[in-house]
């Protein structure tokens, strides 16, 4: 089974800063999707960016962007130019490509609570 | 297009009370799902479905049931509410190449 680890239940950041957060995984299989869903106070599940993990390449979607680390089984993303609007849970999410026995299952980490400070 | 949607928004049982959560997706995903979001926790999956009529049970479907009738519906079953089933449910839909898509959720109270 997957497993999905958010070591950082809460942190902060100053307004326009960069802040990082951190997503470790455990899994046998080679073929999935990773990715950050953000969950402002309004509770709506956003999905901020996603990531294959044949791709080597980073993903990146404007000021989000992401550290995959396939063999280190890191996921971490970075936030750029923070905004007030940034202030959320932010959950990474794993899901494998394969149906197999299993259905596109996301395994959530527990989530990081980020609030961006003016 | 409106995505995935979820009725009632808001819901307060009583104990030993039974009710239904709808779900509807417009996008013809194969495989829906419906988890549930307790206070400061990530989402734990209840039950799913990878097609009409096909449903299997997740990590937490104790005191739910499920069924799946067509390709867009999927109702959650609440039978005999207790206060452990207090919580936020979401329903989600994929077509397996991509990301999951979220409805706006349920807070569901029991009292």
């Amino acid at each position: 089974a997957q497993t999905v680890t958010q070591s950082q239940p809460e942190m902060s950041v100053q307004e326009a800063e960069t802040v990082t957060l951190s997503c470790t995984y455990d899994t046998s299989e080679s073929n999935y999707y990773l990715f950050w869903y953000k969950q402002p106070p309004s509770r709506q599940m956003i999905l901020v960016i996603r990531q294959e993990a044949y791709k080597q390449q980073n993903a990146t979607e404007n000021r989000f962007s992401v550290n995959f680390q396939k063999a280190a089984k890191s996921f971490s993303l970075k936030i750029s130019d923070s905004q007030l609007g940034d202030t959320a849970m932010y959950f990474c999410a794993f899901m494998d490509r394969y149906s197999g026995a299993g259905s596109y299952q996301l395994t959530f980490g527990k989530g990081t609570k980020l609030s961006v400070i003016p | 297009n409106a995505g995935v949607t979820q009725t009632p928004k808001f819901r307060i049982l009583k104990i030993g009370q039974s009710m239904t959560l709808q779900c509807t997706q417009d996008m013809n995903h194969n495989y829906m799902y419906w988890y549930r979001q307790d206070p400061g926790m990530g989402l734990k999956l209840i039950y799913y479905s990878v097609g009409a009529g096909i449903t299997d049970k997740g990590e937490v479907p104790n005191g739910y049931n499920v069924s799946r009738s067509t390709t867009e519906d999927f109702p959650l079953r609440l039978e005999l509410a207790a206060p452990s089933q207090t919580s936020v449910y979401f329903c989600a839909s994929t077509s397996g190449q991509s990301e999951q898509y979220f409805g706006p959720g349920t807070r569901l109270t029991v009292t």
